[in-house]
């Protein structure tokens, strides 16, 4: 069975570009997440998406990220404009069954560059 | 308040060598679930493991095992007989009851020398 693929395994870009990080979950998984691991900070969460919609969106840094889900198989973040400070991995994982105390499958990460 | 720790940073050991990753959580519930990732050199999060609070049975799957102790807070991760693929960072994580948050700890860089 296929896990969750992330797009692109690595992107380098300007300061100031917009950037798209795309995400797949695993078929028949209702919940979504986008995490960021930096060395200073961890792993954060992003937000969270149940059955599509954005239950908690608490852990965006600011108004340069925005995530959307538009179907129950894709999910996208974007950054614009992309700051030094942004460069990071960008982890989503997904999960059965609302997420509630269940293991979170990852992708393998979409590492980020800005330059 | 809700924390995890893992204490060791770094551990390197000689292959076939035993070794054991400690990983102490805090909650103040009752109901909570841990959870146990590695993510090797290449950078991937992959699934080991998820214990409820009210299954201390050690578990056991090939060379790795797992020793939960409620007394203790303590959900310990033993890797019997090393292996230079296990090299990687292991991260323990809980989560308390009807969330569907993660509390992630800081992560054991896990080095096996060949």
């Amino acid at each position: 069975d296929a896990g969750v693929i992330q797009s692109p395994r690595h992107e380098v870009t300007e300061m100031g570009q917009e950037v798209t990080l795309r995400c797949k979950p695993i078929s028949g998984h209702n919940s979504l997440f986008w995490y960021r691991q930096t060395m200073m900070r961890g792993l954060e969460l992003l937000i969270y998406f149940n059955n599509n919609v954005p239950i908690d969106d608490s852990g965006m840094p600011e108004d340069r990220f925005s995530a959307k889900m538009p179907n129950a198989s894709f999910s996208t973040l974007k950054i614009q404009p992309s700051e030094p400070r942004d460069s990071a991995v960008y982890f989503c994982a997904s999960s059965s069954a609302g997420a509630v105390n269940q293991p979170q499958h990852f992708g393998d990460g979409t590492r980020l560059s800005i330059l | 308040a809700q924390k995890v720790t893992q204490a060791q940073t770094e551990i390197s050991v000689v292959e076939k060598e035993d070794v054991t990753l400690d990983c102490v959580y805090e909650t103040r519930d009752t109901t909570y679930y841990l959870f146990w990732y590695k993510q090797p050199p290449s950078g991937e999060l992959v699934f080991l493991i998820r214990r409820n609070s009210f299954d201390e049975q050690n578990e056991i799957s090939g060379r790795y095992s797992w020793n939960f102790q409620k007394s203790t807070s303590s959900f310990n991760f033993t890797i019997t007989a090393s292996q230079v693929v296990d090299s990687a960072v292991y991260f323990c994580a809980l989560s308390e009851s009807g969330t569907y948050k993660y509390i992630f700890g800081t992560g054991t860089r896990l080095k096996v020398l060949a």
